[in-house]
């Protein structure tokens, strides 16, 4: 089967440094990309991983490594609005994205 | 940016009732689209694979004549819910790619079933 794997909920204070990571298994891998969202809201993109290494977009990292299954997002500078449910998603054949449970981000002040 | 409208963003209906959705891509030409359902603390679980001009590809365990998948444009693809029923009430967002973007899913906003 498919599946990705990633912590349920993690907490951290502004302006701290937080890491979720996701490990997956999935045939066909393309890549893995990380989602945000608000509660009630859509998904809106992060990044997106092809190749291992680490993609930097502003304060949001994110990294992968293929031979490990495995990946992570980084988030840096961490401010109140940052909290969220964030995604790992496994990009597949046919552009099929399978999604981790997701883990929910508390920002405490 | 790309952008994908779905409507309704709400909706309430009655057990028995069916329901249409509809999602459309509104600056870029969608070949394909996903329908997810979402719900309540959880994940995003792929329901169907919505093709141009031909049938849409259904998960397993997704029942096809339940959730009736029509992508009648490279603009639109519409999923209606027969015989709805309190079960069926979640969060079901549609998604699509941009071709010359491949990498980023554009979603709908997401339309709130709720069925009594």
């Amino acid at each position: 089967g498919q599946s990705l794997e990633q912590p349920s909920e993690v907490t951290a204070v502004e302006g701290a440094i937080v890491q979720i990571n996701c490990t997956y298994q999935t045939s066909g891998f393309y890549g893995l990309s990380w989602y945000q969202q608000h509660d009630g809201g859509a998904p809106t993109f992060l990044s997106y991983n092809a190749l291992d290494g680490l993609e930097e977009t502003g304060r949001f990292s994110s990294f992968l490594s293929r031979s490990d299954s495995y990946g992570y997002l980084l988030l840096q500078e961490l401010q109140m609005k940052d909290s969220a449910s964030y995604f790992c998603a496994a990009h597949n054949q046919g552009g099929k994205l399978i999604f981790g449970q997701g883990t929910e981000l508390s920002v405490k002040p | 940016g790309a952008v994908v409208s779905q409507h309704p963003s709400r909706v309430i209906c009655k057990s028995g009732t069916s329901v249409k959705i509809e999602c459309r891509s509104l600056d870029f030409q969608a070949t394909t689209m996903f329908w997810y359902r979402q719900f309540p603390k959880q994940s995003l679980m792929l329901m169907a694979t919505s093709n141009e001009g031909s049938k849409a590809t259904y998960e397993q365990g997704v029942e096809k004549d339940k959730f009736l998948i029509n992508h009648a444009s490279l603009t639109l693809s519409t999923l209606t819910v027969t015989s709805a029923h309190p079960e069926d009430s979640s969060f079901y967002i549609c998604s699509a790619r941009d071709p010359d973007r491949n990498t980023e899913a554009f979603f709908g906003q997401g339309t709130r079933l709720t069925v009594v």
